[in-house]
């Protein structure tokens, strides 16, 4: 069990348009959902954190009105990268967490490679 | 601040024991993860350690010091398969993951 789909697998988009991005959770509820980026060569860089019908946790750095998320259900939640730019460019990672055994530990889906134009 | 170390990178002999460590300063702590990253590819669990000690999986064990802040992952009779990243996490007091760069482990044959 503890299986997470993303959808794209990957996508290729022209600067300045939107592109969505789906996370499920296939065979549980979680508790709540993360989005990374990871750049080449680098560690997984978190972007926000969400709660089922709840506002997105947003790190430092990363712009909420350009990087929307919706979590509509305990097993879904979208991050929509809004008017994307070259520099956008990147490997996007969702997770997702139940408890397990006092842990909160993250299950993670295969990653959405986008590359804007 | 919240910080984890770990070393860059390294290489070891197909067959060999290597052992990778990683050094965390979070703000509480409710336990230390590892996970293996092969390359385009999206992390996958490895262990969780909450208690001082050594837990054996397999070929993988996990060790943790929490007084030392402190935790390895150690990997025996290597095989060609293992080179990969291996990401170290710690779960501080908020339940959130704080993630090291990762460590690349180059493996030869």
């Amino acid at each position: 069990g503890a299986v997470v789909s993303q959808h794209p697998s990957w996508v290729i988009c022209k600067s300045g348009t939107s592109v969505k991005i789906e996370c499920r959770s296939l065979d549980f509820q979680a508790t709540t959902m993360f989005w990374y980026r990871q750049f080449p060569k680098q560690s997984l860089m978190l972007m926000a954190t969400s709660n089922e019908g709840s506002k997105a946790t947003y790190e430092q750095g990363v712009e909420k009105d350009k990087f929307l998320i919706n979590h509509a259900s305990l097993t879904l939640s979208t991050l929509t990268v809004t008017s994307a730019h070259p520099e956008d460019s990147s490997f996007y990672i969702c997770s997702a967490s139940r408890p397990s055994g006092g842990a909160y530990e993250q299950y993670f889906g295969p990653g959405t490679r986008l590359t804007v134009t | 601040g919240q910080n984890i170390d770990q070393p860059t990178e390294m290489t070891a002999t197909e067959g060999a024991i290597v052992q990778i460590n990683c050094t965390y300063q979070t703000s509480g702590f409710n336990g230390l993860f590892w996970y293996q990253q092969h390359a385009g590819e999206a992390p996958t669990f490895l262990s969780y350690n909450v208690l001082d000690g050594l837990e054996e999986k397999g070929r993988f064990s996990s060790f943790l010091s929490r007084s030392k802040g402190y935790s390895y992952l150690l990997l025996k009779e290597l095989q060609m398969k293992d080179s990969a990243s291996y990401l170290c996490a710690a779960l501080d007091s908020n339940y959130q993951l704080i993630w090291g760069a990762g460590t690349k482990l180059i493996i030869k044959p």
